[in-house]
């Protein structure tokens, strides 16, 4: 089955970049979506299609992608943006979803 | 608004059945996969089920719940359902109901949850 791989934290300062990465084979190839949760809250899509953002989503959060590594980008990161984020991607092989395990964005 | 809503989660014996229902609003239901997805205590998201029409060929499980899970739905009540069958210890979690949105192009699938419900929590213990 398709795996893909985040790291478990990240952290940066306010006011700086934060940049989270997924990894998968040939990530290049499936479209990457990312979900935001904070705790006790349900995931909210924050990046659909690579770097498509959902109606109400911030500028400062984008999506970008290479051959092998998928990567949420949010600038001038705030305190509220404190969560864990999730990758996903549709495997057509199973025609599973798939998750990453998440990563711990501290501010 | 879209909105789904869960409910019937609770208490239930290892080996045994529980049914967890899902209430959707303000979106086109009948024109939608909806989907569940799990957490377990402490860990990340898990992807178990989605379904299109009320047709056995179009619905898809995760390797974990195939076989003891099944979901269904009643467009009529724009509903969706997952019984869920012999459980087990690491079956508890909070499930979420989800639409699952997107489409496919000549060269990929776009697939993605876009309304997630607030989840409800099931716990298997004796």
């Amino acid at each position: 089955s398709y795996v893909l791989t985040q790291p478990p934290s990240v952290s940066v300062g306010p006011g700086e970049t934060a940049s989270l990465s997924c990894g998968g084979d040939n990530i290049g190839s499936k479209p990457v979506h990312w979900y935001q949760q904070k705790p006790g809250q349900a995931p909210v899509l924050v990046i659909y299609s690579d770097g498509r953002r959902p109606s109400g989503i911030p500028e400062r959060f984008s999506g970008s992608k290479s051959e092998n590594t998928a990567t949420l980008s949010i600038s001038r990161v705030e305190a509220g943006d404190e969560a864990d984020y999730y990758c996903q991607v549709w495997d057509r092989t199973t025609e599973h979803l798939v998750f990453g395990g998440g990563s711990k964005l501290t501010v | 608004q879209a909105l789904v809503v869960e409910s019937g989660g609770g208490l239930v014996h290892p080996g045994g059945s529980l049914r967890l229902s899902c209430a959707a609003s303000g979106f086109a239901f009948s024109d939608s996969y909806m989907a569940w997805v799990r957490q377990a205590p402490g860990k990340g998201l898990e992807w178990i089920a989605y379904m299109w029409a009320p047709t056995s060929g179009s619905r898809k499980y995760a390797d974990s719940v195939q076989g003891r899970f099944t979901i269904s739905r009643d467009d009529t009540k724009r509903s969706v359902y997952l019984q869920m069958n012999s459980l087990r210890d690491e079956d508890t979690a909070v499930y979420f109901c989800a639409r699952r949105a997107g489409h496919c192009d000549r060269d990929a699938c776009y697939y993605y949850m876009d309304i997630w419900g607030r989840g409800t929590t099931v716990t298997v213990s004796s």
